[in-house]
């Protein structure tokens, strides 16, 4: 199974502030259609995962422009540009090009 | 609005069976292929099983292949998992998710919880 592994586990962030998490997929996630199905889901405290970002940069309905994902082939990044209060929550990276589909283990954003 | 309603989670025991039911609204569900996703407590995501919309093309994670069943039926709007030979591994909350799925599903629902125990 592709093995996904994210950094860092865990990341207090002053509100307003920038965060970045990263990663890593233990292959390409580059699909024979061309497309790269790298996901990225947020999953505040005490709710379901929702859905940021599908194929590494497309941000979904209604998620606000300070959430964007880059990268390409195992290297991948979730980046907000300023951190606010209701950002709090766990976020995971999921890849949806190799079966079975699998996730990172999680970052859980706080606030300093 | 799109809404995936999950039921039929609850507590039983080690080798017993449960069947657990998505109520899907708000979207035209046959023409989605949908999956099951669950989340031991305090724990991190495993993408458990999918199924296509005609329900003719089914995929399983090896941790529950011969033991979980993924099935629909569209003129109910409705997706089911139905879940054998139970393990006290297979506590976790559930969820149902709406495809395509290799994006993750764009919509979950809020889960039910299961709990293997004696």
């Amino acid at each position: 199974d592709v093995v996904m592994a994210q950094s860092p586990l865990s990341l207090p962030v002053t509100l307003g502030q920038p965060a970045s998490i990263s990663c890593r997929s233990s292959q390409s996630l580059v699909y024979s259609d061309g497309n790269t199905y790298l996901n990225w889901f947020q999953q505040r405290p005490g709710q379901s995962p929702r859905r940021l970002i599908y194929k590494v940069s497309n941000r979904d309905s209604g998620v606000p422009d300070r959430f964007s994902g880059s990268g390409s082939g195992t290297d991948f990044t979730l980046k907000i540009s300023r951190v606010e209060a209701e950002d709090v929550g766990v976020y995971y990276c999921m890849q949806g090009t190799h079966w079975p589909w699998t996730f990172g283990q999680g970052t859980k954003v706080e606030i300093k | 609005e799109v809404q995936l309603v999950e039921s039929g989670g609850g507590l039983v025991q080690p080798g017993g069976s449960l069947r657990l039911s998505c109520a899907a609204s708000g979207f035209t569900f046959s023409t989605y292929w949908m999956a099951w996703v669950r989340q031991a407590p305090g724990k991190g995501l495993e993408w458990l099983a999918n199924i296509k919309q005609d329900g003719s093309e089914k995929y399983y994670v090896d941790s529950v292949k011969g033991r979980f069943t993924i099935s629909r039926d569209n003129a109910k709007n409705s997706l089911y998992l139905q879940m054998n030979s139970l393990r006290a591994e297979d506590t976790a909350v559930y969820y149902c998710a709406r495809g395509p799925v290799r994006g993750g599903g764009d919509c979950w629902g809020q889960g039910t919880l299961v709990t293997v125990s004696s």
